[in-house]
């Protein structure tokens, strides 16, 4: 199995831009975490999803940011408009019948 | 008060030692104890994980877990290199897929 993958590994946008970035959870996991990892704040959930449905989304900083999962193998988390402080590393990970979460390698998203 | 509490300071040790490390929490809920291990630029992976109090061991790993004092500890016998790493304590209740982690300890083995 190829693990979690996510694109893009690095991203570097300037403040305003759209940014989208993109998971593929392992084969038959029904679970999906979205994370932000930060220096100061460590790691933080975003949001979760359950069999494609927003089970929490507390984590979510504001409205400017957006999480979809269309089907099982697909998730997308959005920042639109996108700020400097918004510059983080983002893991998503995912989760079968096992407590286990299996991190993906992460995007690093820098914002000017 | 956050919910868990990790020294984030890093740690450097020589190789062969014994690495400690340890969290404490404030949510009596949590039930489920977790050490991840993080390689620079990669993902958190699963190192240990435990559900009661008491020692777990795992080849050079031991994760202990005290919950009448809300405290877990990892500890790394005859540390090597290859364990220099950032280690994050997570945790949860009980049904509850939300995990709350530490900020993370940076450990160096120094050859």
């Amino acid at each position: 199995d190829a693990g979690v993958i996510q694109s893009p590994r690095h991203e570097v946008t300037e403040m305003g831009q759209e940014v989208t970035l993109r998971c593929k959870p392992i084969s038959g996991h029904d679970y999906l975490f979205w994370y932000r990892q930060t220096m100061m704040r460590g790691l933080e959930l975003l949001i979760y999803f359950n069999n494609n449905v927003p089970i929490d989304d507390s984590g979510m900083p504001e409205d400017r940011f957006s999480a979809k999962m269309p089907n099982a193998s697909f998730s997308t988390l959005k920042i639109q408009p996108s700020e400097p402080r918004d510059s983080a590393v983002y893991f998503c990970a995912s989760r079968g019948a096992t407590d286990t979460q299996y991190f993906g390698p992460g995007t690093r998203l820098t914002v000017l | 008060q956050k919910e868990v509490e990790q020294d984030p300071g890093p740690l450097s040790v020589p190789e062969g030692a014994i690495v400690s490390l340890n969290c404490t929490y404030s949510n009596s809920a949590f039930q489920y104890f977790m050490w991840y291990r993080q390689y620079s630029r990669k993902g958190p992976e699963l190192l240990m994980y435990t559900y009661s109090s008491g020692n777990k061991e795992d080849g050079r790993f031991t994760a202990q877990v005290d919950k009448s004092s809300k405290y877990i500890s990892l500890f790394i016998r005859d540390s090597q290199p290859s364990d220099s790493a950032t280690y994050l304590c997570a945790m949860s209740g009980y049904g509850n897929n939300r995990l709350a982690f530490g900020k993370g300890n940076q450990v160096v083995v120094i050859p």
